[in-house]
């Protein structure tokens, strides 16, 4: 699985929008984008995934540049409850492979007042 | 409603005991995976299977075991040969198909302490 690169950490003010950024430079035509976050001392949660297009769910919004070397997850307006780690990986989606799913350390998103 | 559970929530141990950390999904899933997590850091694959009787290390698979008898259970223990166990531990499984329906859903987690 190609590897991502995030920035360690960023700041937002509440009912802002947040974007974090997410590089995949390597990424290989079947590989999938996929974002989770986690919040302290909890399991990881999903929140999004996309090949391609950008994508839009009821968390977040993905949207893929289209040479795909890069993703940006938006969080339409953030509140202090999305105080987070924000994981960023790709990973292959093919039938009867299962990928290692690998974890980097992620963007550590502060919400603040 | 279906999930994946991990048992205990937290576990103490002494030094030198393996312990075997449970990690149980109704969702039938696949895949199955274990991740080891030190304070401040990310996650780091330990093992992960992708099918009943078959699993493969992950990064830091020395000290750790683990079985897949059953498609729902995927046991971790760790050895007294690992040399700092003290962690939070991750059980995650996922689908294995197309279409990029691939998600992972993650346990609760286990904190082990060893003293």
């Amino acid at each position: 699985d190609a590897k991502t690169t995030q920035p360690t950490s960023m700041d937002c003010a509440e009912g802002r929008a947040a974007n974090l950024p997410c590089n995949h430079s390597t990424i290989s035509g079947n590989e999938y984008v996929y974002w989770y976050r986690q919040i302290h001392s909890q399991g990881p949660q999903y929140i999004i995934h996309g090949l391609k297009n950008n994508e839009t769910n009821e968390m977040a919004s993905l949207i893929i540049t289209e040479d795909r070397k890069s993703s940006t997850l938006i969080l339409p307006h953030a509140t202090l409850r999305d105080t987070a780690v924000y994981y960023c990986i790709v990973r292959v989606a093919e039938s009867g492979t299962a990928s290692k799913l690998t974890f980097g350390t992620g963007t550590r998103l502060q919400v603040t007042l | 409603d279906g999930g994946i559970t991990q048992s205990p929530k937290y576990l103490f141990r002494k030094e030198g005991q393996n312990v075997t950390l449970s990690c149980e999904q109704n969702l039938n899933h696949d895949a199955m995976y274990w991740y080891r997590q030190d304070p401040g850091q990310g996650l780091r694959l330990i093992y992960y299977s992708q099918i009943v009787n078959d699993f493969q290390k992950g990064d830091i698979a020395e000290g750790y075991s683990v079985s897949r008898e059953k498609k729902e259970s995927f046991p971790l223990t760790v050895t007294s040969a690992q040399k700092n166990p003290t962690a939070f531990y991750l059980c995650a499984s996922t689908l294995v198909g197309g279409r990029g329906n691939t998600e992972a859903f993650f346990g609760q987690g286990t904190r082990l302490t060893v003293v």
